[in-house]
């Protein structure tokens, strides 16, 4: 079964606007973490923000927030003002368990393309 | 501070050879992870690590060995390469710290296996 769902394969966004990506999860384990990740086309992957399954708060990361609904098993990725600079792959990310001695599984995906 | 260093940057091998993808980190990570991306798709965890000494399977291990000597250097073995082992492979360590936990990837190794 799908752990990680992103049902937008590719997104367009219109310079200075704001954009979310959505993320869904499955998991039964009440301890997690997730994370989102951008991929530029040079390669490298760079990290981008991390919700814990117990904050209270949603994360935030400057322009980058996370909309993290647990009941929903949701955890949207907000990037506010878009920059041309955010074209890239984001990756959405759940690391199962309460320490990093778990697996961290990866999403497919979403294009983001950054409009002029 | 280098973060996570992997060796070479691009390999290209004929069906069956061998080759060892290195990996190091100097940030003191317990944590360590082999992935592989293939065109289009996300990441796919091969292998990970808790800790020195320790490795454990992740969701396509098959045709690939790791060895985790020390905490700094993590590898990853292609015994007998194939062609559907042509992918980017991305290395990782990991750390918690206040609750935060933070994921840094190396810059990749493109190996393609004719």
């Amino acid at each position: 079964a799908q752990k990680i769902t992103q049902t937008q394969p590719g997104m367009f966004v219109q310079e200075k606007e704001a954009v979310t990506l959505d993320c869904t999860y499955d998991t039964s384990d009440p301890s997690y973490g997730l994370f989102w990740y951008k991929q530029p086309s040079s390669g490298e992957m760079i990290f981008l923000i991390y919700q814990g399954s117990y904050d209270q708060q949603n994360a935030t990361e400057g322009r980058y927030s996370l909309n993290f609904q647990k009941a929903r098993k949701s955890a949207n990725l907000v990037i506010s003002a878009s920059q041309l600079g955010d074209s890239a792959m984001y990756f959405c990310a759940m690391r199962e368990g309460r320490t990093s001695y778990d697996k961290v599984i990866f999403g497919p995906g979403t294009s983001l393309s950054v409009i002029p | 501070n280098a973060g996570v260093t992997q060796t070479p940057k691009f390999q290209v091998l004929k069906t069956g050879q061998s080759m060892t993808l290195q990996c190091a980190q100097d940030m003191n990570h317990n944590s360590m992870y082999w992935y592989r991306q293939d065109p289009g798709m996300g990441l796919r965890l091969i292998y990970y690590s808790a800790s020195e000494g320790t490795t454990d399977k992740g969701e396509v291990p098959n045709g690939y060995n790791v060895s985790r000597l020390n905490k700094r250097e993590f590898s990853l073995r292609l015994e007998s390469a194939a062609p559907s082992q042509t992918s980017v492979y991305f290395c990782a360590s990991s750390v918690i710290q206040a609750n935060q936990e933070t994921q840094y990837f190396g810059p990749g190794t493109r190996l393609l296996v004719l």
